[in-house]
């Protein structure tokens, strides 16, 4: 039931791409994205609401394809900053408020 | 604004042993979750709560319980503290409306270790 996200783990140097996957066994009706510094609490990064939008803050984008149950981050030009554990986040159902999280992929920004 | 403030920061529990861990926003707002996070894994829920008097299980609910009397409170209580209970615990809170459009607000976390 939980989303499974893709890669669990990845080592970027500052400056690369890198594209993290969401996927859902069950329909997706909705999209969050956080990330987690070390030691911190989560934190909101972006929302997406319906199939097929992409929206994007700076260097940070994402995805969300209904029918294939998807959902992707896009970080370009990563930062050092962008280091973190990323989740996505979603209702289990649709109107449940039943917030689940994906299981995380932990990114690393080397200088 | 205070947000979503949790107590305590961090605990040491003998096995055994009973505790609570308090968590309280101030935003009004309806929606509220316990999550807990083991090193260097994800977030799991716990319990959630669409209202005062109304709460249901989440993912792994065994150990705990919860109650909301408030709008403002939802404290979560660990009966008989086992090891396997040592984690990082969340409190979020969500206001209303459509419910996708709203997203979480994170409380500190309490560092739980049961000995």
């Amino acid at each position: 039931q939980q989303p499974v996200q893709s890669p669990q783990a990845v080592i970027l140097r500052e400056g690369e791409d890198a594209v993290i996957n969401c996927s859902s066994s069950k329909a997706l009706y909705s999209v969050h994205w956080y990330r987690q510094k070390h030691g911190e609490a989560p934190v909101f990064l972006m929302i997406l609401l319906k199939g097929g939008e992409q929206k994007g803050h700076e260097k940070i984008s994402a995805s969300f394809n209904e029918k294939k149950q998807q959902s992707s981050l896009y970080l370009t030009a990563s930062q050092l900053s962008y280091s973190g554990t990323y989740f996505c986040g979603t209702e289990v159902t649709s109107g449940t408020y039943k917030y689940i999280f994906g299981t995380g992929t932990r990114l690393k920004v080397l200088a | 604004n205070a947000g979503v403030t949790q107590t305590p920061k961090f605990h040491i529990l003998k096995i055994g042993q009973s505790m609570t861990l308090q968590c309280t926003q101030d935003m009004n707002h309806n929606y509220m979750y316990w999550y807990r996070q083991d090193p260097g894994m994800g977030l799991k829920l716990i319990y959630y709560s669409v209202g005062a008097g109304i709460t249901d299980k989440g993912e792994v609910p065994n150990g705990y319980n919860v109650s909301r009397s408030t709008t403002e409170d939802f404290p979560l209580r660990l009966e008989l503290a086992a090891p396997s209970q040592t984690s990082v615990y969340f409190c979020a809170s969500k206001g209303g409306g459509h419910s996708g459009a709203n997203v979480l607000t994170f409380g500190a976390g309490s560092r739980l270790t049961v000995l």
